[in-house]
């Protein structure tokens, strides 16, 4: 299994600001994400962070609003640019273990946007 | 469109009733199954999954699923609750027709009385 950590856990920022949340996995994995889960909603898959190359985005969010790195095979950061209220969610960083399919989720950073 | 449906979204029980959670998918190919739990202020767990074999596939803490390909289904069970499986459960499918994306179903949210 791996283990995710995630850095800020919480933070609440001010309209038209940005924020970059942090993940470290504490082993070397195949594939990183990163999620959105809004109020009482489901995760939706914002993208895959690809290393050394472009993030890949799923349709509805774009590379300008959610930039992401992924410098290496264990560290992932996703930015949320221009931060307005709709931002406020719980945002996850995972990651799949190629062996297994298996998928596993850091702790979440608790954004509000005021 | 291809999704993961779960039909109960709020379920209140007593201790020691027995439990099914229901979850349909509408994905083609080849599909791994899983849930996962969060509990309250907690990360997201991996219950039980199901990638190939016997249908019927045992988790932690007593769950258990079973995966019926005829019916595009893989409802959870338990026979038994307990007060400490209050938490909300999210049904998940990667399938080969949809990228190999982890994709969420809306999740169940379980109340246990004791």
């Amino acid at each position: 299994s791996a283990v995710i950590s995630q850095k800020p856990s919480r933070d609440i920022c001010q309209r038209g600001t940005s924020l970059t949340i942090q993940c470290q996995v504490d082993s070397q994995v195949t594939m990183m994400f990163w999620y959105r889960q809004q109020p009482g909603q489901s995760l939706t898959l914002i993208a895959t962070a690809n290393q050394g190359s472009e993030a890949t985005y799923e349709s509805g969010f774009v590379i300008d609003k959610f930039p992401i790195s992924r410098p290496n095979l264990t560290f992932s950061t996703l930015t949320v640019s221009n931060m307005s209220p709709e931002d406020s969610s719980i945002y996850l960083c995972s990651a799949r273990d190629r062996a297994s399919y298996e998928q596993y989720f850091g702790p979440g950073t608790r954004l509000t946007v005021t | 469109a291809q999704s993961v449906s779960q039909h109960n979204h709020h379920v209140i029980l007593s201790e020691a009733a027995s439990l099914e959670l229901g979850c349909n998918y509408s994905y083609g190919g080849t599909v791994n199954l899983f849930w996962y739990v969060q509990y309250p202020g907690q990360h997201l767990q991996l219950l039980l999954k199901y990638f190939s074999g016997d249908p019927l596939v045992k988790g932690i803490k007593g769950f258990e699923a079973e995966f019926i390909k005829s019916k595009f289904s893989f409802n959870l069970r338990k026979p038994s609750v307990q007060w400490s499986d209050t938490a909300e459960y999210f049904c998940a499918v990667i399938s080969n027709n949809a990228g190999n994306m982890l994709t969420f179903g809306g999740g169940t949210r379980l109340m246990v009385k004791p």
